[in-house]
Order: C-alpha cells, then sequence, then structure tokens
C-alpha cells in the first residue's frame, strides 16, 4: 500500500523564481493538504484540496497556489520565491467525509532560497 | 482560535525511564488533539489521538497520551524510553471550523540517552 509521496526531495531556487512541488496521496484517499515547516517550527497550514478545487486556506499569500489533478494527485507552485519560503513542504493526505482528522504525511520537499 | 502548546524546547531522559512530553490546547468546544513524531529530514508519522472516550489514549511505538480537560493537557507518555524513541514531537488540534486543517505546536526535541 503506497503511502503519501512527494518530489522533488530536495532542489535549490534562487530569489524570484518559480517552483512546483508534487504529491500523490496515500492510495484510497482523495484530499491533500499542504503544509509549511520553517526551520525550529511547527508546520502551518497553506490550503487544502479535494474534488480538484481549494477548499480551505490558511494565511498564505496569493504567490502560493496549487491544483489537484483527476486521479487526486496535486500540486503546489509558489512565485516570486522569497528567502523566508525556505522551508520543509510536507503534502499529507485524507479521505474527505471520514476518519477523525487524522492526516498522513509525505516525507516533504526541503526548498532552499537563494 | 485553537492553538496548543509545547512549553518544553527539549526534554532529556535516560533509556529505560519513563518519559513525559507536555502538550497544553485552546479551543472552542471539543478537542480534537494529535501527536505526531518527525525524524531528522524525515516526514510526520502520526502517533495517536484523542477523540472522545477514555481519557487515556493508546498509540504507535509504545506511546500513551492522558487527556485532561480540567487542565486542557494532553501530556505523551512511556514507562520505558528508548533511544531511538529520540525525535521531534508535535502536538496538534483539529481546527473547529476546517476538517484536516492542524494546528501544531512548535515541536519538543526529545533525546534519550543510553
Amino acid at each position: 500500500d503506497a503511502g503519501v509521496t512527494q518530489s522533488p526531495t530536495h532542489l535549490i531556487k534562487t530569489r524570484g523564481q518559480q517552483v512546483t512541488l508534487r504529491c500523490s496521496p496515500k492510495s484510497g484517499h482523495d484530499t491533500v493538504s499542504w503544509y509549511q515547516q520553517a526551520l525550529g517550527q511547527g508546520p502551518q497550514f497553506i490550503f487544502q484540496y479535494y474534488e480538484e478545487e481549494e477548499r480551505q486556506r490558511g494565511n498564505f499569500p496569493d504567490r502560493f497556489s496549487g491544483h489537484q489533478f483527476p486521479n487526486y494527485s496535486s500540486e503546489l507552485n509558489v512565485n516570486a520565491l522569497l528567502l523566508g519560503d525556505s522551508a520543509l513542504y510536507l503534502c499529507a493526505s485524507s479521505l474527505w467525509g471520514g476518519g477523525t482528522g487524522e492526516l498522513f504525511f509525505g516525507e516533504g520537499s526541503r526548498l532552499t532560497v537563494l | 482560535a485553537q492553538s496548543v502548546a509545547q512549553p518544553e524546547d527539549q526534554v532529556n531522559v535516560a533509556e529505560g525511564n519513563p518519559l513525559t512530553v507536555k502538550c497544553t490546547y485552546s479551543v472552542s468546544g471539543n478537542p480534537y488533539l494529535f501527536w505526531y513524531v518527525q525524524y531528522p529530514n524525515r516526514g510526520l508519522q502520526f502517533l495517536l489521538k484523542y477523540i472522545t472516550g477514555d481519557n487515556l489514549v493508546k498509540g504507535s511505538y509504545g506511546f500513551e497520551a492522558e487527556f485532561n480537560k480540567s487542565q486542557t493537557s494532553f501530556h505523551l507518555k512511556k514507562p520505558s524510553a528508548l533511544v531511538s524513541d529520540s525525535a521531534l514531537y508535535f502536538c496538534a488540534v483539529r481546527d473547529s471550523l476546517h476538517r484536516d486543517k492542524l494546528v501544531f505546536g512548535a515541536g519538543t526535541i526529545l533525546r534519550v540517552k543510553s
């Protein structure tokens, strides 16, 4: 049973560039959430996708956008990168309408902005 | 707004001794509480959750947590610590309005020494 997979695992960008991160949810899950974990901090909610629509959004600027595909996989896009965007980006999957909020996380994509 | 606090940045314990990692919460309504563990350069792994019912919740790897409503606490415990338990532990609470949105504490580093 495949868990949550994310790619790439590591990447380095420069300020002003754009980045796309990818996530495949756990088998059987249909909902994907994205979290940003800055160094030394707990993860912070960016947004959630279900049925190819953004359902919830945290306190992040419009530079952060996403997409969900018919196969439930998802992308996180960040435009006009800032140094402060350097973080571990975590994807979490779940089943919409089911369960009690337990999320399954991928190993993350570590973004470094120079 | 929902929030959790982890008052200790780091907890040190000797192998074989009991361990406690503290968490207090602030919620409106019934709390949905979680503990996750993160090993270096890895994603988050679910340990246990409290939704309702018994105040003592048992989880993975021999961990348990005690829910205390009067003290608004949800401390993580283990009767006998292992060196392999050394990791970063996060307490989280589910947002009251938004499913799958978890609000995380800042994390507590657990170091178990042999």
